[in-house]
């Protein structure tokens, strides 16, 4: 069956550390993948997204990237986090196409807490 | 311009009653999903509509019907609400084709029942 796992379930950091959180996939074939950001009490925005080509990925407010197929990973990275980033993170995979299987499954979220 | 709007952006209402939440994008998109997320924080897809039609029914108890009466809009009624449908309920849409399923959110819906 498809899916994403998120194996961090909280993570706190200081302003300035660098960060990086886990996700894996359990997919076959082809598949988008997706890291989805959530403030406290807004909706969810995407951060970036892997469709094909170069595996390091780059998205907004510094955030990026891996996608390593052998792993089954796509992992995200900050260099330095900032206050700011305080955030629920959720990892996403779908497959590509127009059908039951381009339902976009999400991780357990992972919550990030950065201390001033 | 919004691209995803629902409204309302916050429902409490008793057990028992029957409600409905409103959904809209403007993106010219085909497909139209429903998310609910937990207290948890955990998101789980319920329904998603491709172009009016349902193609995803994910083990949602019949409470909860969906009705979509163009590709613009999709909108999800609950009957006999329970304690245990207190959520939060995303909206999305996406165009999905040979490449590309990124998915857009709505603003989302804060349902409390008491």
């Amino acid at each position: 069956a498809q899916s994403v796992s998120q194996h961090n379930h909280h993570v706190i950091l200081s302003e300035a550390a660098s960060l990086e959180l886990g996700c894996n996939y359990s997919y076959g074939g082809t598949v988008n993948l997706f890291w989805y950001v959530q403030y406290p009490g807004q909706h969810l925005q995407l951060l970036l997204k892997y469709f094909s080509g170069d595996p390091l990925v780059k998205g907004i407010k510094g955030f990026e990237a891996e996608f390593i197929k052998s792993k089954f990973s796509f992992n995200l990275r900050k260099p330095s986090v900032q206050w700011s980033d305080t955030a629920e993170y959720f990892c996403a995979a779908a497959r590509p196409g127009y059908s039951s299987a381009s339902k976009i499954i999400f991780g357990s979220g992972t919550r990030l807490s950065i201390r001033p | 311009d919004t691209a995803v709007s629902q409204t309302p952006k916050y429902l409490v209402t008793q057990m028992g009653n029957d409600k409905s939440i409103k959904c809209e994008q403007n993106l010219g998109h085909d497909t139209m999903y429903w998310y609910k997320q937990d207290s948890k924080k955990f998101l789980k897809i319920m329904f998603s509509y491709n172009n009016k039609e349902l193609i995803i029914n994910e083990t949602v108890p019949n409470r909860f019907s969906p009705k979509s009466p163009d590709k613009a809009h999709l909108n999800l009624h609950i009957n006999s609400l329970e304690l245990g449908d207190s959520a939060v309920y995303f909206c999305a849409s996406s165009q999905p084709n040979s490449v590309n399923t990124e998915a857009f959110f709505g603003q989302g819906t804060r349902l409390t029942v008491v």
